[in-house]
């Protein structure tokens, strides 16, 4: 049973580009969270998804970020216009179906973005 | 106040040592507990995952949640220079509000 896959791994975008970052969850996991690291920060909490919905956004910026988890395919999180503020790693996680146990999580890991 | 609050450290211990590591927290609603290792570079990994109050054991990690006090720890018994990485506490109230808040982690290190 494979983890949970993130690709890029690194990712180099300059001042203004788009960035977009992947994630696979485990294999009959529906819910996925990404999370940003900043360094010296801890863990930070951006959205939480469930196949082809939103289900708590609350830590996502309000401007220029977006994520979705298609029906099919991995999930996606897209940073437009990125700023050197950007740079960090972001992390993505998922649970398992059941609702008793959603908070089990279970991390990818990561992909290291530097906007230069 | 913040959420969860976690000392740094470092933590230096020699080989064998029991480490204890704690979080406190403010928010009474959380329900779930955890506490995630994590290398260098690498992305956080689940060690221990505790509903409500009580004591969880696996091998030599012990978790411990005191709802009252709203005060949890994880022990490490005989510890080995391979535990030698960011421990990561993290909590969640559950359901729709299922995303973990975590501390800043304790970095610890085991010498041999």
């Amino acid at each position: 049973n494979a983890g949970v896959m993130q690709n890029p791994r690194h990712l180099v975008r300059r001042r203004g580009q788009e960035a977009r970052l992947r994630c696979s969850p485990m294999k009959g996991h529906s819910h996925v969270y990404w999370y940003r690291q900043l360094p010296e920060e801890g863990l930070k909490f951006m959205v939480y998804l469930q196949k082809e919905n939103i289900i708590d956004e609350s830590g996502m910026p309000k401007e220029r970020f977006s994520a979705e988890f298609p029906k099919e395919g991995p999930s996606i999180l897209r940073i437009q216009q990125v700023v050197r503020g950007d740079s960090a790693a972001y992390f993505c996680a998922s649970s398992p179906t059941r609702t008793e146990t959603n908070t089990e999580a279970f991390f990818g890991q990561g992909t290291r973005l530097t906007v230069v | 106040q913040k959420e969860v609050e976690q000392d740094p450290g470092p933590l230096s211990v020699p080989e064998g040592a029991i480490v204890s590591l704690n979080c406190t927290y403010s928010n009474s609603a959380f329900q779930y507990f955890m506490w995630y290792r994590q290398y260098s570079r690498k992305g956080p990994e689940l060690l221990m995952y505790t509903y409500s109050s009580g004591n969880k054991e696996d091998g030599r990690f012990t978790a411990q949640v005191d709802k009252s006090s709203k005060y949890i720890s994880l022990f490490i018994r005989d510890s080995q220079p391979s535990d030698s990485a960011t421990y990561l506490c993290a909590m969640s109230r559950g359901g729709s509000q299922g995303n973990l808040i975590f501390g800043k982690g304790t970095k610890l290190s085991v010498k041999p």
